[in-house]
């Protein structure tokens, strides 16, 4: 398997432009999480889907953040309209339940968001 | 979930042991004490996964004492390349973890020296 797969790797866009970051997560895997990287705020989870519906958005900082997965092996982040604070390095992982148990998370290589 | 509390930075040489410990005074029954490591530009791996006593893997071992309320990963003969952020994470790994969040704290911060 690949491991989970993000797009793209890197993103400079102009404030007040939409960005749509993406992440096709392990085949297999039924739990998928969207991170929020900064030196300031550390690793920030801002949501997490179990079996493509969303289960916890509550660390999506605002309305301008909105999360989609509309079937197993895709899922999209957008900020619309970004801002300069948005500028970091977003991760998705995506996590098995096998059984009654759940594996280890594996991630994704990240996108680093630079909006100027 | 279990807060955890881990030491922000720890520095070593090639070739020590190098031991972080991880405090989560009130783990839960069902919980589990995870480590992953994170590499500059890089999303987290997975380290390493115990519940009571001892783990070792290839990479790592895990020491969880009777009480549970700590647990120490202890990474052999340390190299250059495993500088890096080292995080605890406790949580229950059943299948109600689905709903688990997976929250990571601050983590340590390792840097092995020449």
């Amino acid at each position: 398997d690949a491991g989970v797969i993000q797009s793209p790797r890197h993103e400079v866009t102009e404030m007040g432009q939409e960005v749509t970051l993406r992440c096709k997560p392990i085949s297999g895997h039924n739990s998928l999480f969207w991170y929020r990287q900064t030196m300031m705020r550390g690793l920030e989870l801002l949501i997490y889907f179990n079996n493509n519906v969303p289960i916890d958005d509550s660390g999506m900082p605002e309305d301008r953040f909105s999360a989609k997965m509309p079937n197993a092996s895709f899922s999209t982040l957008k900020i619309q309209p970004s801002e300069p604070r948005d500028s970091a390095v977003y991760f998705c992982a995506s996590i098995r339940t096998a059984g009654r148990l759940n594996t280890e998370a594996f991630f994704g290589q990240g996108t680093r968001l630079t909006v100027v | 979930l279990a807060k955890t509390t881990q030491p922000i930075s720890m520095d070593s040489y090639e070739g020590q042991e190098v031991n972080i410990t991880c405090s989560h005074n009130n783990i839960a029954t069902n919980d589990y004490i995870t480590w992953y490591q994170q590499f500059p530009s890089q999303g987290p791996r997975f380290i390493i996964q115990g519940y009571k006593t001892k783990v070792t893997n290839e990479v790592a071992s895990l020491f969880i004492p009777a009480d549970r309320k700590s647990s120490t990963l202890s990474l052999p003969r340390v190299s250059l390349s495993d500088t890096a952020v080292y995080y605890c994470l406790v949580g229950d790994r059943g299948i109600k973890a689905a709903g688990n969040k997976l929250t990571f704290g601050g983590g340590t911060r390792v840097l092995v020296k020449p």
